[in-house]
């Protein structure tokens, strides 16, 4: 079945842990790209990826990493979270030939205490 | 990106077409329509999308107005499974491999 795949679903921590969330899909897609969605703020772009090792900063890219070393997997590290971190991320991928057509992972809700 | 915009909710009877209206009075001549749904918390959904012509796909049709500032999207027999938020995005192909931009959508409920 092709898929996008996050984990963990869900995940509590403490400022200051480092974490990494985790992105795959079987699709063979070259883009990819994560989001965060907040109450009242919509989804907002954090990083994309146009192929592997191609990285570029979305809208709101701070206190965010992300690597592309493979083509199906693209993490997300949050080097030392914060409070204001606390959000649901998606991970998204699509093919090159339309970017816009985006298929969505299952979301990981992340608290950061 | 055009904007668009939506009503913020809609109900439909099961069984029923539901047609979701967006208004994207300022949108350009490359820039295509994408229907997209959420429901309560899970990754958005791609439906549909086209630039000019009315598509039709296995989940829904897209009825695009002659002068594009305004499109419907129709899904024909709605089910209790069709509740969600739907959004209405126009975007040009010069931001493909940038980003989304959804705004508020509309919130389909459709009832038993």
């Amino acid at each position: 079945e092709a898929q996008v795949t996050q984990n963990p679903r869900y995940l509590i921590t403490v400022t200051g842990k480092k974490l990494t969330v985790t992105c795959s899909q079987n699709m063979n897609h070259e883009y990819m790209s994560w989001y965060r969605q907040d109450p009242g703020l919509g989804l907002r772009q954090i990083y994309y990826s146009m192929n592997v090792e191609v990285t570029d900063k979305g809208d709101v890219p701070e206190g965010y990493k992300v690597s592309r070393k493979e083509k199906r997997n693209f993490p997300l590290i949050l080097e030392s979270p914060s409070p204001n971190q606390t959000s649901l991320y998606f991970c998204a991928s699509s093919p090159p030939w339309d970017t816009d057509t985006q298929y969505f992972g299952p979301g990981t809700r992340l608290t950061v205490l | 990106d055009a904007k668009t915009t939506q009503p913020p909710s809609m109900d439909c009877a099961e069984g029923r077409a539901a047609n979701l209206p967006c208004n994207h009075s300022t949108i350009s001549g490359n820039e295509y329509v994408y229907w997209y749904r959420q429901i309560h918390s899970q990754g958005p959904q791609y439906i549909i999308h086209g630039l000019k012509n009315n598509e039709t796909n296995e989940m829904a049709s897209l009825i695009i107005t002659e002068d594009r500032k305004s499109s419907t999207l129709i899904l024909p027999h709605a089910t209790l499974r069709d509740t969600a938020v739907y959004y209405c995005i126009a975007q040009g192909a010069e931001t493909s491999g940038s980003r989304l931009t959804f705004g508020e959508g509309t919130q389909l409920t459709v009832n038993p």
